[in-house]
């Protein structure tokens, strides 16, 4: 069974232009996360979807946005790209069961370079 | 403020001795909980989880829970020099936290296993 399916793996991207990126779930996965990972620091979170909606979203500015298609996959774009931005992003899937009992899986990443 | 406390390390063990790896956390109602092993450059892959107080064992790995002193750890027996990775802690919320299915992730423990 195929995982969590990212592209592209790498990017490169000049300061102030847009970045989207592609995230295809586990089958059967309805949610969809997103993370940021910059060198040497911790995962942050981004974004939620589930079942087509953003659910909830990081304290990140409004340049970092996403949705989820009916398949389930889903893209996370950056707008007005910043030095900064360069980082790690993970998609992660999971299949939400309630009571907390989810459990997220991530895809291989994809490293956005701004220069 | 949900908050997963890991020690940033680095932890180094000679090979084959047990590396101990722990974790706290402050959210009491959380439900379950999560080790991923990261390799640099990689993205996180899952371990592990455990949702019971008490010790949880699969191969070289054993996770412990005890949510009285809200605290987890991960044990590694007859550590190897592929062991050697950052570990993240990931807890998810109680469900009082409203449904926020969103794991929160620790820094993570450097672990170092040397020949």
């Amino acid at each position: 069974e195929a995982g969590v399916t990212q592209s592209p793996t790498h990017l490169i991207k000049t300061r102030g232009q847009q970045a989207t990126l592609r995230c295809s779930p586990i089958s059967g996965h309805t949610s969809v996360y997103w993370y940021q990972q910059a060198l040497g620091l911790g995962l942050q979170f981004l974004l939620w979807y589930d079942e087509g909606e953003e659910r909830n979203r990081g304290n990140f500015p409004p340049r970092f946005s996403g949705r989820q298609f009916p398949n389930y996959s889903s893209e996370l774009n950056v707008n007005a790209l910043e030095l900064e931005d360069s980082a790690l992003y993970l998609c992660a899937s999971s299949l939400v069961l309630g009571s907390g009992g989810n459990t997220i899986y991530f895809g291989e990443g994809s490293w956005l370079t701004v220069v | 403020q949900k908050e997963v406390e890991q020690n940033s390390g680095p932890l180094s063990v000679p090979e084959g001795a047990i590396a101990s790896l722990n974790c706290t956390y402050s959210d009491r109602g959380s439900q379950s909980f999560f080790w991923y092993r990261q390799y640099s450059g990689k993205s996180p892959e899952l371990i592990m989880f455990i949702y019971s107080n008490g010790d949880k064992e699969d191969g070289r790995f054993t996770a412990q829970l005890n949510k009285a002193s809200q605290y987890v750890s991960l044990l590694i027996r007859d550590s190897q020099p592929s062991d050697s990775a950052t570990y993240l802690c990931a807890v998810n919320p109680s469900a009082a936290s409203g449904g926020s299915y969103i794991p929160t992730f620790g820094r993570g423990t450097s672990l170092i296993v040397h020949p």
